[in-house]
């Protein structure tokens, strides 16, 4: 799979935006960018994922872009509820199950200041 | 929808015993998932199940594991004999099968934290 850098921690305050980036200069055309966190004593929680054009839901935006070896995960409005764990991964495309599973790397601590 | 519910949350046991992991996926989740991370360390992939059949299991790291998921519901992850090198969190994640899976999200459990004494 191809490798994902983040910054190993981050701080924010609460009710600000928040801005998590990842660099990922070798992801090649068919790996999808997706990005889980961790809260504390919890197992990963999907956030978000995307291939090419930057996406929304409810929990976050997801900025890619346009050569696609970087993207930003944005949280509008830090909650203390934030603070976690967040992981970048590269997901491979392919037409079975094949590579399938997610590799986790060291993600980027967010602490969330009141 | 009920979550992906794993047993038991907590083990502890004694190097050389066995121990049984079970998870219990999101029903109608083809794409059953364990992970786990040992002290310190990422969390890794060890092995993936569609349905009842095993398609990857390149993570698990010797015999002494063995993962099965008869009827293609609920899996069982057995550690024989446990090693202190074995405790850490065991994960257990389920995704559905769209066609294109990779598009679909996992689904994690809160883990069982085995501890071998």
């Amino acid at each position: 799979d191809a490798k994902t850098t983040q910054p190993n921690s981050m701080e924010s305050n609460e009710e600000e935006p928040v801005h998590l980036p990842c660099n990922h200069s070798t992801i090649s055309g068919t790996d999808y960018i997706h990005w889980y966190r961790q809260l504390p004593s919890q197992g990963p929680e999907y956030v978000i994922h995307g291939l090419t054009s930057n996406v929304n839901n409810r929990m976050a935006s997801l900025a890619i872009a346009e050569d696609r070896k970087s993207s930003t995960l944005i949280l509008h409005r830090a909650t203390l509820r934030d603070a976690a764990v967040y992981y970048c991964i590269l997901r491979e495309g392919g037409h079975n199950n094949a590579g399938n599973m997610l590799t986790f790397g060291g993600g980027t601590r967010l602490m969330v200041k009141p | 929808e009920a979550g992906v519910t794993q047993f038991p949350s907590h083990s502890v046991i004694e190097k050389g015993q066995t121990v049984t992991l079970r998870c219990d996926p999101i029903s109608g989740h083809d794409n059953l998932y364990w992970y786990r991370r040992v002290m310190g360390k990422e969390i890794k992939f060890l092995l993936h199940f569609v349905k009842e059949s095993k398609q990857d299991e390149s993570g698990m790291p010797n015999n002494r594991f063995l993962a099965e998921r008869t009827g293609g519901t609920y899996s069982t992850l057995k550690v024989q004999p446990a090693e202190l090198e074995d405790s850490g969190v065991y994960f257990c994640a389920s995704s559905q099968d769209l066609g294109s899976s990779y598009n679909s999200p996992l689904h994690f459990g809160n883990g069982t934290r085995l501890t071998v004494t």
